[in-house]
């Protein structure tokens, strides 16, 4: 059972076009939802995270909106530039599980052509 | 400050054969994984540990054993390596401290043949 869908599988836009990472989830304790990024031949990274008390949070040019109501988020990216050309996972986690594990996507793969 | 080390980065492996995957942190986490990566699959837990001495099954356990015998360090064992291990093995760790930040290392990639 897949809790968190995420899509598209992959992505390709031009530079300076805003792609769009969609994530749902299935488990109504998730109250933790992080996205990773990876760039090829290197691990995940934390990129930007959010909680369910807010509907938005900005980091740079990276932005989460979050929807508690139809249980999905999304990752949208302002500006993209090819070097954020990369995978990209969501994920999530919940307090009653200590947050001691996170649940993946199964990543998009970005490709921002100059 | 090295943060999270695998080693080794590169195997192959016959099948049957056996093999050790070495994860090791400076951060003095409490917390760590082991994920595989596959086409297509995403990231998928393998087990964890909460803390030195303990361990857990993630998702996908079968074929693998761990320990935590120190907490800087968290072993992932193959017994008998088959064909569907091919895969590249993430560790992370996670500290109560950096909040619910898990870093990752860089990878090791297995290949059994």
């Amino acid at each position: 059972q897949q809790q968190v869908k995420q899509s598209p599988q992959s992505l390709i836009v031009q530079k300076g076009g805003i792609p769009i990472i969609n994530c749902a989830y299935e488990n109504t304790a998730f109250d933790y939802f992080p996205w990773y990024q990876q760039f090829p031949g290197k691990g995940p990274a934390l990129l930007i995270a959010i909680r369910p008390d807010v509907s938005e949070k900005k980091e740079g040019r990276f932005t989460i909106s979050f929807n508690k109501s139809a249980k999905q988020f999304s990752l949208h990216i302002m500006d993209s530039q090819p070097g954020d050309s990369a995978t990209y996972f969501c994920a999530a986690s919940s307090r009653g599980s200590g947050y001691s594990t996170l649940t993946f996507g199964k990543g998009t793969m970005l490709l921002v052509s100059p | 400050n090295a943060g999270v080390t695998q080693t080794p980065k590169f195997r192959v492996l016959k099948t049957g054969q056996s093999m050790t995957l070495l994860c090791a942190q400076d951060m003095n986490h409490e917390y760590m994984y082991w994920y595989r990566q596959d086409p297509g699959m995403g990231l998928r837990l393998i087990h964890y540990s909460v803390g030195e001495g303990t361990t857990a099954k993630g998702e996908v356990p079968d074929g693998y054993n761990v320990s935590r015998l120190k907490k800087q360090n968290f072993l992932l064992g193959l017994e008998s390596a088959a064909p569907s291990q091919t895969s590249v093995y993430f560790c992370a760790s996670r500290g109560q401290a950096s909040g619910n930040t898990i870093y990752f290392g860089e990878g090791s990639w297995l290949t059994v043949v």
